[in-house]
């Protein structure tokens, strides 16, 4: 298994861009989710999906999309990129929802804006 | 999202036991403790994570106070690749992982 994999790993914007972070996993997990770590900062949800077809906000959802198609791929879409939204850019995925169900990350995507 | 103390950053000789605290003062009776890591420029890795028992893998040992409040991740014998950030993060059994976050971690330091 490749796990959870993340296209592309650098990213340069200018500001009003969009552009679409993908994110794949191929574990046949439901539950997948969006973070971004700033320096010195912990992880903060951005989006989050709990199967195909279902999405929702974590705690910073504005200015970015989500949709969840199919099981293995949850891309994350920047609508009008914003020198606030760079960052380093994570997925992660489980086969469940509990507490108890591990979560796997991807490699990141370090995305600037100017 | 529960709310985690750990300290910034901490310094370990290679070879000895780096001993991570973290404080969960408002932990409920049924909410999971969790440990993930961080190297340098990679994804969080899951380490162990525990309820009330101590808890051993082959990464590490967990020790959980017997009021809950606070927990100890133990790596028995460091070595350079766990200079890594390390998270404490703690959830319902019944909640959504994926709706955790994480704090800002303790940075662990190996020196040779």
């Amino acid at each position: 298994n490749a796990g959870v994999t993340q296209t592309p790993k650098f990213q340069v914007l200018k500001t009003g861009q969009s552009m679409t972070l993908q994110c794949a996993q191929d574990m046949n997990h439901e539950y997948m989710s969006w973070y971004r770590q700033d320096p010195g900062m912990g992880l903060r949800l951005i989006h989050y999906s709990v199967g195909a077809g279902i999405t929702d906000q974590g705690e910073v959802p504005n200015g970015y999309n989500v949709s969840r198609s199919t099981t293995e791929d949850f891309p994350l879409r920047l609508l009008s990129a914003a020198p606030s939204q760079t960052s380093v850019y994570f997925c992660a995925s489980s086969y469940g929802p509990m507490s108890t169900d591990t979560q796997y990350f991807g490699p990141g995507t370090r995305l600037t804006v100017l | 999202d529960a709310k985690t103390t750990q300290p910034t950053s901490m310094d370990c000789a290679e070879g000895r036991a780096a001993n991570l605290p973290c404080n969960h003062s408002t932990i409920s009776g049924n909410e999971y403790v969790y440990w993930y890591r961080q190297i340098h420029s990679q994804g969080p890795q899951y380490i162990i994570h525990g309820l009330k028992n101590n808890e051993t893998n082959e990464m590490a040992s967990l020790i959980i106070t017997e009021d809950r409040k606070s927990s100890t991740l133990i790596l028995p014998h460091a070595t350079l690749r766990d200079t890594a950030v390390y998270y404490c993060r703690w959830g319902n059994s019944g909640g959504s992982n994926y709706k955790l976050t994480f704090g800002k971690g303790t940075l662990l330091t190996v020196n040779p």
